[in-house]
């Protein structure tokens, strides 16, 4: 089973700062099925990401994805009030053998 | 608008049974390929089923294999989760999410709906 670890667990920052958050796979993965998802408290997670690099509709371009293989990272240029959150990578492997599996998330929190 | 609502959480006691289900309006929901997703009080995401389009494709995560029966109803534009034999650790937020449009048989994931969630609490 393929195994997504994210780090850090808390990213502190302030705003206007840099954020890169990093998702590994525990073995090579197709970048067609990397998301990434941004969760605030009492809410759905929202898509940001799919295909390791595709902002969903309605994302703002601050938010960019990147990586192949095991290596994956989400970068927020900037970070506004709004962005401070928990964010996941999820694999949706929807080929055989299916994989769904989402890393344990980073929290980006004000500094 | 897009709507996902989900409904039939509650309290249930050990061992007990429920049936969530997951209303949708908006959207061609017979395209999208379906997920119940769960989250435990201050946890992560954990992905609990996934069922294709037509239905024939379902998997189950480890943790409710054999225990959890997802089915939907393209004619009512509807997902649903028939869960048995609950415990205590399947206490959590469930969210249905449709993150998958399926055409021409290919799929895409660039666009994501999610509900609101229900809570499902089992405790004695």
């Amino acid at each position: 089973e393929i195994v997504l670890t994210q780090s850090p667990g808390t990213l502190s920052l302030s705003p206007g700062e840099r954020a890169t958050l990093s998702c590994r796979a525990s073995q090579s993965v197709s970048s067609a099925y990397l998301t990434w998802y941004q969760q605030k408290p009492g809410q759905a997670p929202r898509l940001l990401i799919y295909a390791a690099s595709n902002r969903a509709t309605g994302i703002p371009d601050r938010f960019s994805g990147s990586g192949s293989g095991t290596d994956f990272t989400l970068t927020i240029s900037r970070l506004e009030p709004e962005d401070f959150a928990v964010y996941y990578c999820q694999l949706y492997g929807r080929s055989p053998p299916l994989t769904f599996t989402f890393g344990g998330g980073t929290k980006v929190e004000i500094k | 608008e897009v709507q996902l609502v989900e409904s039939g959480g509650g309290l249930v006691g050990p061992g007990g049974s429920l049936r969530l289900s997951c209303t949708t309006s908006g959207f061609t929901f017979s395209n999208y390929e379906v997920n119940w997703v769960r989250q435990a009080p201050g946890k992560g995401l954990e992905l609990v089923s996934y069922i294709s389009i037509s239905g024939g494709t379902i998997y189950y995560g480890d943790s409710v294999k054999g225990r959890f029966t997802v089915s939907r109803d393209n004619t009512r534009n509807s997902l649903y989760l028939q869960m048995n034999s609950l415990r205590a650790e399947d206490t959590a937020v469930y969210y249905c999410a449709s993150p998958a449009f399926c055409s021409g048989g290919s799929c895409t994931l660039g666009s994501a709906y999610w509900g609101r969630g229900t809570l499902v609490t089992v405790s004695s």
